[in-house]
């Protein structure tokens, strides 16, 4: 079964500094794509970048890039020049797509606080 | 365009109630999803609606809960009665195409049951 990990519950980063969110997956899929939303304190979830296994290179997105490391199933999420606004959970996500499927598997998510 | 809209941002209730939260996924997608978070938990998939049909309900948990998506637009899900472990964030999300690599997702719903 297609499973997500994410190890850290929590993350601090000072502002203007950089800093990664780990994810490690688990899947037999040769194909599939991996995600990253944000959940600030007012709930929503906001897409932020996304990887499919097949892409050459890594995704980036702005401030936000995705390490992509296929041989060892991470896909971390770097948020370069963080913002006091960044503060927020993040959700790393994987699609499963079955024949009579296609949904989300995240995992537990990391609160990340940027103090000034 | 407008997001995703869920309707009530907040519902609290006894044990033993009903509750139906709705969904109003963005104009013109057919697939609306919906997902739930427990207490610190990761995010579950709960169903899949393509259109008015069920695609995949294989998340629900148990016969207390019910969803329906009439003429294949807005979408509620009721619990009935609602039992104390089902407290949690209701989130729906859309997307236009099957297999969109992208969902986007409503604001949620947190659902107290006391």
């Amino acid at each position: 079964a297609q499973k997500i990990t994410q190890t850290q519950p929590g993350m601090f980063v000072q502002e203007k500094e950089a800093v990664t969110l780990d994810c490690t997956y688990d899947t037999s899929d040769p194909s599939y794509g991996l995600f990253w939303y944000k959940q600030p304190s007012s709930g929503e979830m906001i897409f932020l970048i996304y990887q499919g296994s097949y892409d050459q290179q890594n995704a980036t997105e702005g401030r936000y890039s995705l390490n992509f490391q296929k041989a060892r199933k991470s896909a971390n999420l770097v948020i370069s020049a963080s913002q006091l606004g960044d503060s927020a959970m993040y959700f790393c996500a994987m699609r499963e797509v079955r024949y009579n499927t296609d949904k989300l598997i995240f995992g537990t998510g990391t609160r990340l606080q940027v103090f000034p | 365009e407008a997001g995703v809209t869920q309707f009530p941002s907040h519902s609290v209730i006894e044990k033993g109630q009903t509750v139906t939260l709705r969904c109003d996924p963005i104009s013109g997608h057919d697939n609306l999803y919906w997902y739930r978070r427990v207490m610190g938990k990761e995010i579950k998939f709960l169903l899949h609606f393509v259109k008015e049909s069920k695609q995949d309900e294989s998340g629900m948990p148990n016969n207390r809960f019910l969803a329906e998506r009439t003429g294949g637009t807005y979408s509620t899900l009721k619990v009935q009665p609602a039992e104390l472990e089902d407290s949690g964030v209701y989130f729906c999300a859309s997307s236009r195409q099957a297999r969109s690599y992208e969902q986007y997702f409503g604001p949620g719903t947190r659902l107290t049951v006391t």
